[in-house]
């Protein structure tokens, strides 16, 4: 069974433009998260998608973020427009349905995004 | 606010000896645990979780450890191997709860 994948796996933009990263999760997992983790810090919650819905966005830095889980599928991650702070490695994870209960979450390798 | 952090930001260990990596938390309401192993150019990967309801869960060569008295979690390792190396993160959620939310990591590095 594929895992977790993510693409790019590096993007190295200029401040200012726009990047898209994308994340397809496990197969049949309604559960699909976005984290990052900035240079020298831990690694943060940035929010969780129920298929389609968008369960918890409280991480989620400012409105230059925008992400989409249209069909309940694969997840875009957009930053736009890019800051310099925004550099780091953003990863995503999916978990299986569950209702109330913590289930494993399952992390793709990650996209390390450099804004110059 | 609430935080989740870890003592040491690395471990230096000889190949064959026992690994002991510790991890504080302030949430009194968190409620379950799960230490990961991240290796280089890869995403964090699930080692062992463990519930409030328990203060000792045992794995394949790891065993996590939980004091909820003083918040303190702990991975064990045995008998340490090269391949062990790796920056290891403890992360914590609440009941009903699905973020995680993340220690900074400790750097495990086995020598010969």
């Amino acid at each position: 069974e594929a895992g977790v994948t993510q693409f790019p796996s590096h993007s190295v933009i200029e401040k200012g433009q726009t990047v898209t990263l994308r994340c397809d999760p496990i197969s049949g997992h309604d559960n699909l998260y976005w984290y990052r983790r900035v240079m020298g810090k831990e690694i943060k919650f940035l929010l969780h998608f129920v298929k389609e819905s968008k369960q918890d966005e409280s991480g989620m830095p400012n409105n230059r973020f925008l992400a989409e889980r249209t069909g309940g599928t694969y997840s875009t991650l957009k930053v736009q427009p890019a800051e310099l702070e925004d550099s780091g490695v953003y990863f995503c994870a999916s978990s299986q349905k569950g209702t109330g209960v913590s289930y494993e979450q399952y992390f793709g390798p990650g996209t390390r995004l450099t804004v110059t | 606010g609430e935080s989740v952090g870890l003592h040491l930001p690395t471990l230096s260990v000889q190949e064959g000896d026992n690994s002991i990596i510790n991890c504080a938390y302030s949430n009194s309401a968190s409620d379950y645990f799960i230490w990961y192993k991240q290796e280089s150019g890869k995403g964090p990967q699930f080692i062992i979780d463990i519930r409030s309801n328990m203060d000792k869960r045992q794995g394949q060569r790891v065993t996590v450890l939980l004091n909820k008295t003083v918040k303190h979690l702990s991975l064990q390792i045995a008998a340490t191997q090269p391949g062990d190396s790796a920056v290891y993160f403890c992360a914590e959620n609440a009941w009903r709860g699905y973020a995680l939310n993340f220690g900074k990591g400790t750097s495990l590095l086995v020598t010969p």
